[in-house]
């Protein structure tokens, strides 16, 4: 199903928990990126890794926090410090170069309840 | 800084005439753009790139480096063009060499086709 996967596809969170989505890859991709999308804003850097054990932040890091320990997987973990959490977040891979540009994943919609 | 425009939110048009969505970006040098499609309930995909110049579902984009521009363009539009496109640019070269693999996307233009 298009080489990357990503679970939950519906996420419901209390105010103040952790949540983290995963976010799974079998495209033998260097490179991981994580994107928020909300509506009228288009889709917004949060996180991105280009190698395994090394990840930098986008422009809207805060609030998450991310892990790159095998090349397969990118989770995100959304913390109680992130002011908004409620969102559709989109996760992307590529070839270390993105010279073909990114596969995305189906997404997951988080809602904080 | 760097960025990325698409002026229109909306787009509607009738089946059967040209569309035009436009994209803008302000990087000096030169950079790679994509365009991404996304259909109703399916993932983010890419439309096409301009370093292939092909022609994918009959649309077309021209990197125009004096306006900046990389404008999608279809003569006859389709019901199934119907669809959330984003422009995405990748900024060129660092000036110390370092290359990027980030795309920056645009806020997007929904276009909705009139039957």
């Amino acid at each position: 199903d298009g080489g990357i996967t990503q679970s939950p596809k519906y996420l419901f969170r209390k105010e103040g928990q952790n949540v983290t989505l995963s976010c799974e890859q079998n495209l033998n991709h260097d490179a991981m990126y994580w994107y928020r999308q909300d509506p009228g804003q288009g889709l917004r850097l949060i996180y991105y890794s280009q190698i395994v054990n090394d990840f930098q932040k986008g422009d809207i890091a805060e609030g998450y926090s991310v892990s790159r320990e095998k090349k397969e997987s990118f989770p995100l973990t959304v913390t109680s410090a992130q002011k908004n959490p409620t969102a559709f977040y989109l996760c992307a891979s590529s070839i270390r170069q993105a010279m073909e540009g990114y596969t995305f994943g189906s997404g997951t919609r988080l809602t904080v309840v | 800084a760097q960025r990325v425009t698409q002026p229109e939110k909306l787009l509607s048009v009738f089946k059967g005439a040209p569309v035009e969505l436009k994209c803008n970006y302000s990087y000096s040098g030169s950079p790679e753009l994509f365009w991404y499609v996304q259909y109703s309930r399916q993932r983010l995909q890419l439309l096409l790139r301009h370093i292939s110049r092909e022609s994918i579902k009959g649309f077309t984009a021209d990197l125009n480096k004096g306006e900046t521009s990389f404008h999608l363009k279809k003569p006859f539009a389709q019901e199934e063009d119907s669809a959330m496109y984003y422009c995405a640019p990748r900024p060129p070269r660092t000036l110390y060499g370092g290359a990027t693999n980030k795309l920056i996307f645009g806020t997007g233009t929904l276009l909705a086709v009139q039957p």
